[in-house]
Formats: C-alpha cells, structure tokens, sequence
C-alpha cells in the first residue's frame, strides 16, 4: 500500500508570494487533515476533509490559507500572501475511520518564507 | 492555550537504559491518547496509544502509563536504544470529535551508545 505522499518536500519562496502543496493521501482514505509544525512547538491541527467536505476548518490561521479536495481525491493547501511566520512544516495524513486513530502521515512539506 | 503538555523537551540516555516521557492534559473528553515517533525528513508515525479504561498498555519495549484522575499520561522505553533516537509527540483527541490530535509539543531522545 502508498503512503501518503506530499510535495514538494521543501518550498522556499519570498514572503508575498504564492505557495501551493500537494498531499495525494492512501486511496479510499475519505479522511485527509492538514497540521503544521512551526519551529520546536507542538504540531497543530488546520484543518479536516471528508471525502470533498470540509469537516473542520478551525486551525487555519486565516484567509490567506485556501484548501481544497477537489474530486475527494489528492487536496492542496495555498497560502497566499504568504508571510515570514507561515514557515514551518505542513503534515497532511489520511485515515479510514475518525476518532480512532490510524492516522497516517506523509513526511511534510517544509516551507521557509524569506 | 497548550492542552497537551510534553516533558521533555530534550532527553539523553544511555544504551540500555529507561526512557521516559511526559503528558498532562487538560480537557476530560479526550479519549484516544496515542504517541508518535518521528525521524528526521519523515512524517510522525503511530507507535502505541490507550484509551482511559486501562491504566497501562505494553508493545514490546514500549509502555503507555495513564493516570486518569492525575490527567496524566507517559512513555516508558525499556532497554533503549541508539535506534529509538527520534522524536516523540503525544496527543489526545476526542472520538466524538472530527479526529483531530492534540499534540504535545514533542521530546527529542537521544540514545548514546
């Protein structure tokens, strides 16, 4: 079985700029959720897609994070604007059922805003 | 406002020895408390987890001890070694709930050999 796959693995780009990551998670996964690790703190939750629904969008920061889940397939995550505190590292994981677990996790893509 | 709170935040032991590691939470609803190893340019991994009707699960080297009126919970790593170096997240979550973890903010083990 593929693992959850995101890229690109590294992003840098200039704080105003537009950035787009990918996370195609584990086929028939209808759960995708989106974290991110800012330097040395706790990973936090963005946000949760059923299938194409947005379950639960509480953690995005704010409106310059667009994600989506076209087709409830692979999702994107878009920051634009993006600025300096954005950097950090973005985890998307997939699982089957909610609530119980069996998250897994791709390896992240880590984004650096200059 | 931390509702996961992780210690410590760096820990060295030696081979062979016991690691442990911390959580206190706050929200009494959590009921999934799983822990999760991370290496360096990889996604965390699910290595155990207990829900709070037991108050300790075992896999191999690795114990989850839960003390639900302390709020607390922690990894024991018996015989530890230089393999087990990586990072560790503990979280809670609510079944209830969408899913989603609450995560510590991570312990950084290094096993010397």
């Amino acid at each position: 079985e593929a693992g959850v796959t995101q890229f690109p693995s590294h992003s840098v780009i200039e704080k105003g700029q537009t950035v787009t990551l990918r996370c195609d998670p584990i086929s028939g996964h209808d759960n995708l959720y989106w974290y991110r690790r800012v330097m040395g703190k706790e990973i936090k939750f963005l946000l949760h897609f059923v299938k194409e629904s947005k379950q639960d969008e509480s953690g995005m920061p704010n409106n310059r994070f667009l994600a989506e889940r076209t087709g409830g397939t692979y999702s994107t995550l878009k920051v634009q604007p993006a600025e300096l505190e954005d950097s950090g590292v973005y985890f998307c994981a997939s699982s089957q059922e909610r609530g119980r677990g069996g998250y897994t996790f791709g390896s992240g893509t880590r984004l650096t805003v200059v | 406002q931390q509702q996961v709170k992780q210690s410590p935040q760096s820990l060295i032991v030696q081979k062979g020895g016991i690691s442990i590691i911390n959580c206190a939470y706050e929200n009494t609803a959590f009921d999934y408390f799983p822990w999760y190893q991370q290496f360096p340019g990889k996604g965390p991994a699910l290595l155990i987890a207990i829900r709070p009707d037991v108050s300790e699960k075992k896999e191999g080297r690795f114990t989850i001890s839960f003390n639900k009126s302390a709020k607390q919970f922690s990894l024991h790593i018996m015989d530890s070694q230089p393999g087990d170096s990586a990072t560790y997240f503990c979280a809670a979550s609510k079944s209830s709930n969408t899913g989603k973890l609450i995560f510590g903010q991570g312990t950084t083990l290094q096993v010397k050999p």
